[in-house]
């Protein structure tokens, strides 16, 4: 059984870093084709895909956020990690880690997502 | 930046046949997925690669995408069904929504 959990502080400042951290189990990061992306959605709006990080560590960012983006992986503790730096409210949102699995056609899918961690940017 | 377009909302009578659309430059060059997500949980692959239906998601779900449209077909709707769905789809190796549309059973 595939399962991913997210966990990182309820509540973050203003020009604060957040750090996120995506703990999953059921699958391996160095399997081939093996992806996780983190993705967010604040409260009454859309989906929005932040990242993603591949089975050979390749690293892939939103084009609007990516100089705030940071995504590593951790393969012995079967932990990514997000980070996003200087934090404003528009970030208050669900941040979700999904598994991300290679399709054989290249085709990308968030197959299974963990249950998601509200953030809220306030001082 | 590439964008997808839907509806902002789709209602549909139970057992009748709901369909939610997503739009694109090109999109029909692209693979489309959907995802169901109910308030409260997190989000479900119902359809990737256009029309592939993952273990476990019901018969009912299919999807099509040519030209610049991709479109989500319910057939049978059920009031389970409610909920929002969302298009997605990759521009080059960015990931991009679309903004959702709310199903409505009633």
């Amino acid at each position: 059984q595939v399962t991913l959990k997210e966990s990182g502080p309820a509540l973050v400042k203003p020009t604060q870093t957040l750090t996120l951290t995506c703990t999953f189990s059921g699958f391996s990061l160095t399997t081939s084709g093996m992806c996780v992306s983190w993705i967010r959605q604040p409260p009454g709006k859309a989906l929005e895909w932040l990242a993603r990080i591949d089975w050979d560590d390749d690293k892939f960012y939103s084009t609007s956020l990516k100089t705030r983006l940071t995504i590593s992986k951790d393969t012995s503790k079967n932990q990514v990690v997000l980070t996003m730096t200087n934090m404003g409210p528009v970030d208050t949102a669900t941040y979700y880690c999904a598994r991300t699995r290679k399709a054989a056609t290249g085709d990308y899918a968030f197959d299974v997502w963990g249950q998601g961690t509200l953030v809220t940017v306030s001082s | 930046s590439y964008e997808l377009t839907q509806p902002p909302s789709v209602s549909v009578s139970p057992g009748q046949t709901a369909s939610i659309t997503c739009s694109g430059d090109k999109l029909g060059d692209k693979y489309a997925c959907w995802y169901h997500h109910k308030p409260g949980q997190s989000p479900v692959l119902v359809i990737h690669e256009d029309t592939k239906r993952p273990s476990g998601i019901p018969e009912r779900f299919s999807g099509s995408n040519s030209g610049n449209t991709a479109t989500l077909t319910i057939s049978g709707t059920q009031a389970m069904d409610e909920g929002d769905y969302y298009c997605q789809a990759w521009d080059s190796t960015t990931a991009v929504f679309g903004g959702g549309t709310k199903l409505t059973v009633l």
